[in-house]
């Protein structure tokens, strides 16, 4: 099936522990998009990336990382810079331009500091 | 930044009645819209967008509003059954490949 897939689906962090989130789509599209989500809160623009090799900082980039060394790969690391990083992470993707703006989100991921 | 806003939290409707769920947006760039429906511990699932060139889009049992002169999305859904039961928000994008997505909408069908 086409799709974003997002692994895993609950993973827990230690004090001072790097994780990585994984995001891989077989959609096609150029874009891909990191979100956070907090209870009763907006999505959260963390990182994006419109081309394989370049990504840009969102509203909440402190305490992140990203990689986008392939089109369908756009993993997400939180590091121990990230203060509050218990959160729902959504990972999205998009084509390109005026045509089929439409943005797709996968399952996401669940992260809780322990 | 932008903001996309929703006028009510929660709503709850008997089954088999219409839904409107309602959306500010302050971009007046903004071109493009969508609406999302996320249950509990799931990713937001596409359910209709709308261009700015239009004014109403419909789909299956639901049907999306657009009032540009007062920046005001809605979501209508007829019939509203168990299944719809979920938050709903929207989203606006102003061609800069940025998305702006407000808190959203709980909507509680009750049988």
């Amino acid at each position: 099936d086409g799709g974003i897939t997002q692994s895993p689906k609950y993973l827990f962090r230690k004090e001072g522990q790097n994780v990585t989130l994984s995001c891989e789509q077989n959609l096609n599209h150029d874009a891909m998009y990191w979100y956070r989500q907090d209870p009763g809160q907006g999505l959260r623009l963390i990182y994006y990336s419109q081309i394989v090799n370049d990504f840009q900082k969102g509203d909440i980039a402190e305490g992140y990382s990203v990689s986008r060394e392939k089109k369908e790969s756009f993993p997400l690391t939180v590091t121990s810079a990230q203060k509050n990083p218990t959160a729902f992470y959504l990972c999205a993707s998009s084509i390109l331009g005026t045509q089929g703006r439409t943005i797709y989100f996968g399952e996401g991921s669940w992260l809780t500091v322990v | 930044g932008e903001s996309v806003g929703l006028h009510l939290p929660t709503l709850s409707v008997q089954e088999g009645d219409n839904s409107i769920i309602n959306c500010a947006y302050s971009n007046s760039a903004s071109d493009y819209f969508i609406w999302y429906k996320q249950e509990s511990g799931k990713g937001p699932q596409f359910i209709i967008d709308i261009r700015s060139n239009m004014d109403k889009r419909q789909g299956q049992r639901v049907t999306v509003l657009l009032n540009k002169t007062v920046k005001h999305l809605s979501l209508q859904i007829a019939a509203t059954q168990p299944g719809d039961s979920a938050v709903y928000f929207c989203a606006e994008n102003d061609n800069f490949n940025k998305f702006y997505f407000g808190s959203g909408t709980k909507l509680n069908v009750k049988p």
